[in-house]
């Protein structure tokens, strides 16, 4: 099944702390985005890559690093999560920048 | 710059016909998605538009001029599980996408 998954789905932490949101898509899509929703506010893109090795700034990239060292995955990296980081994510894929993008499910973040 | 516009909130009820309306100004443009978001949910894909005119897709449809910066989606028949948030999308063709907040529309009975 065509999909894209994202793990863990729901996440509580501290201050600080570490952590990697990870993606992944079996579609072979070049295009890989990761997107962040607040209330009232819709989707704002953090970052986005068009290919391995390739990735850009979206409108909201600070305190998110990103990695695209193979074309199925790309991970979301909180190096010091601070309490406005608290959101729901999605990463998202597509064939290219131009194309209907596929959604995982979300992952819900808390930082305390 | 690039701004997109639509409504925040409509109601409506089951059986009946609702039509969202975006207006968009973008720096390049190739065509306007809509996607569908129920609460909590993943956006999904509902329809894309390159060409002027209406294009019919079940209990939906999607419009586009591209000379007025607009476009609409049509809901007919509506149902109960109709009720979402409905997002407009240009295609502007580069990397980056950007979304508006949506309109979030509630079915009643």
């Amino acid at each position: 099944e065509a999909q894209v998954t994202q793990n863990p789905r729901y996440l509580i932490t501290v201050t600080g702390k570490k952590l990697t949101v990870t993606c992944s898509q079996n579609m072979n899509h070049e295009y890989m985005s990761w997107y962040r929703q607040d209330p009232g506010l819709g989707l704002r893109q953090i970052y986005y890559s068009m290919n391995v090795e390739v990735t850009d700034k979206g409108d909201v990239p600070e305190g998110y690093k990103v990695s695209r060292k193979e074309k199925r995955n790309f991970p979301l990296i909180l190096e010091s999560p601070s309490p406005n980081q608290t959101s729901l994510y999605f990463c998202a894929s597509s064939l290219s920048g131009a194309d209907t993008q596929y959604f995982g499910p979300g992952t819900r973040l808390t930082v305390l | 710059g690039q701004n997109i516009d639509q409504p925040t909130e409509m109601t409506a009820t089951e059986g009946a016909i609702v039509q969202i309306n975006c207006t968009y100004q973008t720096s390049g443009f190739n065509g306007l998605f809509w996607y569908q978001q129920h609460a909590g949910e993943a956006p999904t894909f509902l329809s894309y538009n390159v060409l002027d005119g209406l294009e019919e897709k079940g209990r939906f449809s999607s419009f586009l001029s591209r000379s007025k910066g607009y476009s609409y989606l049509l809901l007919k028949e509506l149902q109960m599980k109709d009720s979402a948030s409905y997002l407009c999308v240009p295609n502007t063709g580069g990397f980056k996408t950007i979304f508006g907040a949506g309109t979030r529309l509630f079915v009643k009975a």
